[in-house]
């Protein structure tokens, strides 16, 4: 099966832990991004990564740092997280410039 | 930065009626996208259009790129249409980013 999987699908924890996200697609992909969608349903992207590199890197918290290993995984590490983390994380994939584009089933954090 | 703003916020229908969703955007868009999320789901991608009219199925895209907007048209709704529909575009740089509106909310009772 070809696709975006993430794991966990549902993490809860408490202010102040780390906590990490993994990410893997299938597709042949060359292009990955981490997308945070809050309580109201905005989507925003965090960050993005091609070939292995990163291209985009919105104002997010210092607490949390990608992780590229190549170009199929990136996952998503937070220190130290805080309530404000609280979110729906997901990973996509597509091709250079964004053809293609898959979202992964996502990874529900709830701060506690 | 780039804006897109979705109307309506939500939208109730019977099945079998049409619906109309628009979107609107601040910057020339490169690449737009409409997306549909089931609750509690992932997002599908449902039609690429940034420019002219694209359908498949039911669904019926329509962008005019100069003048920054788009519309999905779905064409007697079902029940399994239920969920939210965003609108995303790409304003170019080749990096994919995709900025997202607020979503339409769309609920189809039988």
């Amino acid at each position: 099966e070809t696709a975006v999987f993430q794991t966990p699908n549902y993490h809860v924890t408490q202010v102040g832990n780390e906590v990490s996200f993994n990410c893997k697609q299938t597709l042949g992909h060359d292009t990955m991004y981490w997308y945070k969608q809050d309580s109201k349903k905005l989507l925003k992207i965090m960050f993005s990564y091609n070939n292995k590199q990163l291209i985009v890197n919105e104002t997010v918290p210092r607490r949390f740092s990608p992780q590229s290993s190549d170009k199929a995984h990136l996952n998503l590490r937070i220190k130290s997280v805080e309530p404000e983390d609280s979110a729906v994380y997901l990973c996509a994939s597509s091709y250079t410039g964004g053809s293609d584009y898959t979202f992964g089933s996502g990874t529900r954090l709830l701060v506690i | 930065g780039q804006q897109v703003q979705q109307s309506p916020a939500s939208l109730v229908l019977q099945e079998g009626e049409n619906a109309e969703l628009q979107c609107n955007f601040s910057s020339t868009a490169t690449q737009l996208q409409w997306f549909y999320q089931r609750p509690g789901g992932s997002l599908v991608s449902l039609l690429y259009n940034p420019s002219g009219t694209k359908h498949t199925g039911r669904l019926t895209s329509t962008t005019v790129t100069k003048e920054r907007r788009s519309s999905l048209h779905i064409s007697s709704s079902q029940i399994t249409d239920s969920g939210t529909y965003f609108c995303a575009i790409n304003t170019g740089a080749n990096t994919g980013k995709l900025t997202f509106g607020h979503g339409t909310i769309l609920r189809v009772h039988p």
